[in-house]
C-alpha cells in the first residue's frame, strides 16, 4: 500500500498570500488530520475531517481552513499568511479498529512564509 | 484544556547507555501513543498502550503505561545511533475537541 503522500514538500511564500496544501491518505483510510509543527510548539492539531466533514478543530484562527474529498483526499488552506505561519505541515490518515486507531503520516510541507 | 508533558526535552548519550523518557498527562487517558521521528522525517507509530499498568517490549524498547492510566515512560537499553530521533507520545483528545494531543517530545541524540 502507498502511503501518505502530502504535495508540495516544500513552498516558500511571502506575508499576506495564501497557500494549499494536499494530502492523499493511505487508500481505505476516510480520516484525514492536520498538524502543524514548529520547534517551539511542537504538534499541534488543525482539524480532522471524516467522510468529507470536519468532525475536529483545534485552536487556531479562521485563517486556518481544510476540506475533505469524496475519494478522501484533503486540502488545507491557509490565508493570508503571517511569518508565524512558517512551519512543518504533517497529514496523517487513520484507520480505527475497534479502539485502536494509529495515526499515519506524511512526509510533511515544510512552508516558509518571508 | 488537556495538557501532554514530556520529560527530559533532550538527551544526549553515549552509544550503549540506556534512555527513558516520561510522559504525564493532566488527565485520566484511555490510552496512549507512541512516535518517533527521525530527524528529516515525520513522526511513525510505535506503539498502543490501552491497560492499566500495560508492559509491552519490542526489542530494545519497553513501554509503560502507569496504573492511574495518566503517566507513560519509554525507556530504551543499550542505545544505538539508529536509535536518534524525537519521541512523541500522544493521547487522545477530550470531549472529542483534538483527534491527539502530543507531548512536545525527548529529542535523542547518541555519540557513537
Amino acid at each position: 500500500k502507498a502511503g501518505v503522500t502530502q504535495t508540495p514538500r516544500y513552498l516558500i511564500k511571502t506575508r499576506g498570500q495564501q497557500v494549499t496544501l494536499s494530502c492523499s491518505p493511505i487508500s481505505g483510510h476516510r480520516s484525514v488530520s492536520w498538524y502543524q509543527q514548529t520547534p517551539g510548539q511542537g504538534l499541534q492539531f488543525l482539524f480532522e475531517y471524516f467522510s468529507e466533514t470536519q468532525r475536529n478543530k483545534g485552536n487556531f484562527p479562521g485563517r486556518f481552513s481544510g476540506r475533505q474529498f469524496s475519494n478522501s483526499r484533503s486540502e488545507m488552506n491557509v490565508s493570508t499568511l503571517e511569518l508565524g505561519d512558517s512551519a512543518l505541515y504533517l497529514c496523517a490518515s487513520s484507520f480505527r479498529t475497534g479502539t485502536n486507531e494509529k495515526l499515519f503520516f506524511g512526509s510533511g510541507t515544510q512552508l516558509s512564509v518571508l | 484544556g488537556q495538557q501532554v508533558m514530556q520529560i527530559p526535552q533532550y538527551q544526549h548519550v553515549q552509544e550503549g547507555e540506556d534512555f527513558t523518557t516520561y510522559c504525564n498527562s493532566s488527565t485520566t487517558l484511555s490510552n496512549i501513543q507512541w512516535y518517533k521521528q527521525r530527524p528529516g522525517g515525520h513522526p511513525v507509530f510505535l506503539i498502543q498502550l490501552v491497560k492499566s499498568g500495560e508492559v509491552k517490549k519490542q526489542k530494545r524498547l519497553t513501554f509503560q503505561f502507569g496504573e492511574a492510566k495518566k503517566n507513560s515512560s519509554l525507556h530504551i537499553t543499550a542505545t544505538q545511533t539508529t536509535d536518534v530521533g524525537t519521541y512523541f507520545c500522544a493521547g487522545p483528545g477530550q470531549g472529542g475537541s483534538e483527534k491527539l494531543v502530543f507531548g512536545k517530545g525527548t529529542k535523542l541524540t547518541v555519540n557513537p
